[in-house]
């Protein structure tokens, strides 16, 4: 069946460093693919999406990339911000699969002042 | 437009009690899924249901765990005789109605029922 597997966290980083977030799936049909982000406490946001091969999604400084060729859709962020700490959840959505979207177990960020 | 509504934001029951769970869509969405987050895990699909029909359950137990999305009124998640290993955070998302041109695999999430279980 479709599953996802991100890179364990937590990760740590200082303000203004480089953020990458490793995502890779398998999936039966051609799956959509997303980003969501939990703050603490609170619900999931999306965060960005990608709908086809090659495309790029971005929202807020983050940006994907849509891999078919090594089936990854890794998150990027040049300069992070303190106020970026929460989990990422990476997560695909496949017509085959009826539309439930499948979760990465999540990757918890934490961002040093 | 606004959110996912779910309510209530949090819940205690003792354990033999039973829980609902209560999960409004988007307006304009006829889609709704449910969604279980364990501490520390990600979020596991429950099920899928559209107004008055159950599409996909294939995420929920097999005993105690029911869903309902009937034609007027929230959608209902129902667990009976809780058990301490049900405390975990219940996420409601929906999706828009197909007919309406929109893409449908874009789910919007609510801000989550967390379940504690004394």
């Amino acid at each position: 069946g479709d599953s996802v597997t991100q890179m364990e966290g937590p990760v740590t980083l200082s303000e203004e460093a480089f953020l990458t977030i490793n995502c890779t799936y398998t999936a039966t049909g051609y799956p959509s693919l997303f980003w969501y982000v939990q703050y603490p406490g609170e619900g999931l946001q999306l965060l960005l999406k990608a709908t086809k091969a090659d495309d790029k999604g971005s929202n807020k400084g983050f940006e994907a990339t849509y891999r078919k060729e090594t089936t990854s859709f890794h998150l990027e962020k040049g300069s992070v911000q303190v106020s970026d700490s929460a989990v990422y959840f990476c997560a695909l959505s496949d017509s085959a699969g009826g539309f439930k979207t499948i979760f990465g177990a999540g990757t918890r960020l934490f961002v040093k002042a | 437009n606004a959110g996912v509504m779910q309510n209530p934001r949090h819940l205690v029951r003792r354990r033999g009690q039973e829980a609902r769970l209560r999960c409004s869509p988007m307006k304009g969405h006829s889609h709704v899924y449910w969604y279980r987050q364990l501490p520390e895990e990600g979020l596991k699909f429950m099920v899928y249901l559209q107004k008055e029909n159950i599409i996909d359950e294939s995420g929920m137990p097999k005993e105690r765990f029911s869903a309902e999305f009937p034609k007027e009124g929230p959608s209902i998640l129902r667990i009976q005789q809780v058990v301490r290993g049900d405390s975990a955070a219940y996420f409601c998302a929906s999706s828009p109605n197909r007919t309406s041109g929109l893409r449908t695999d874009t789910q919007y999430f609510g801000p989550g029922t967390r379940l504690t279980v004394l």
